[in-house]
């Protein structure tokens, strides 16, 4: 069955630190997936996704398909990263996007 | 463009009523997605559409539940009766021939007592 695990609910960390949050995924086909943020009070909103292979805010992911992960890093947090974070999957045509459960991340000062 | 719209921000109501949620997508958009936020579940997909056509329902929940697009820039999705579990922040998002990247409205919190 296709499904999209975060192993964190929060995850917590100091301005500074590095921060990796967690995907990992299980599908038969070829994935398409993304990162999707929500900051308090906005709207959630795509992050970055796997094929356009960019930096966002500094943030990067790769896509590792022989463990089936897609975790999302950046070297050193600011407290403006705090925001809940979702990974999701695209199967088939229309893009139709299974999430997973959200990390929230929490850069402290 | 204001993106995707969404109305009411919040509802209320008691169980057995009627509820009406809309949505508005983005203006050139050809899919409409319908999806419901719980502490518990987390971000599932009820309906999605295309081209005013729904695709794929598998994830409403029960007879309770229809969405409908009448046009290309409006969508209600409906629950009745409702009951207290339907409580939950109810999305809207829309994309440009449903290549991946969907953009989403602003929710709307329901709370059924």
């Amino acid at each position: 069955a296709q499904r999209v695990t975060q192993p964190e609910k929060l995850l917590s960390v100091f301005k500074g630190a590095p921060v990796e949050l967690k995907c990992n995924y299980s599908y038969s086909g070829s994935p398409e997936l993304f990162w999707y943020v929500q900051y308090s009070r906005q709207r959630l909103q795509l992050l970055l996704r796997h094929i356009s292979r960019e930096s966002i805010k500094g943030f990067t992911a790769d896509l590792n398909k022989g463990e089936t992960s897609f975790h999302l890093k950046k070297p050193f947090a600011q407290e403006e990263d705090s925001a809940m974070y979702y990974c999701a999957l695209a199967m088939g045509q229309g893009g139709k996007l299974i999430f997973g459960q959200g990390t929230e991340l929490s850069v402290k000062p | 463009d204001a993106g995707v719209i969404q109305s009411p921000r919040h509802e209320v109501t008691e169980m057995g009523q009627e509820v009406t949620l809309r949505c508005k997508p983005i203006s050139g958009h050809d899919y409409l997605f319908w999806y419901r936020q719980t502490m518990m579940r987390g971000l599932e997909l009820l309906i999605y559409f295309n081209n005013n056509v729904p695709i794929d329902d598998s994830g409403m929940p029960e007879d309770r539940f229809s969405a409908k697009m009448p046009n290309a820039s409006f969508s209600t999705l409906k629950i009745q009766p409702s009951e207290p579990r339907d409580s939950a922040v109810y999305f809207c998002a829309s994309s440009l021939r449903g290549l991946g990247e969907q953009y989403f409205g602003p929710g709307t919190r329901l709370t059924v007592t």
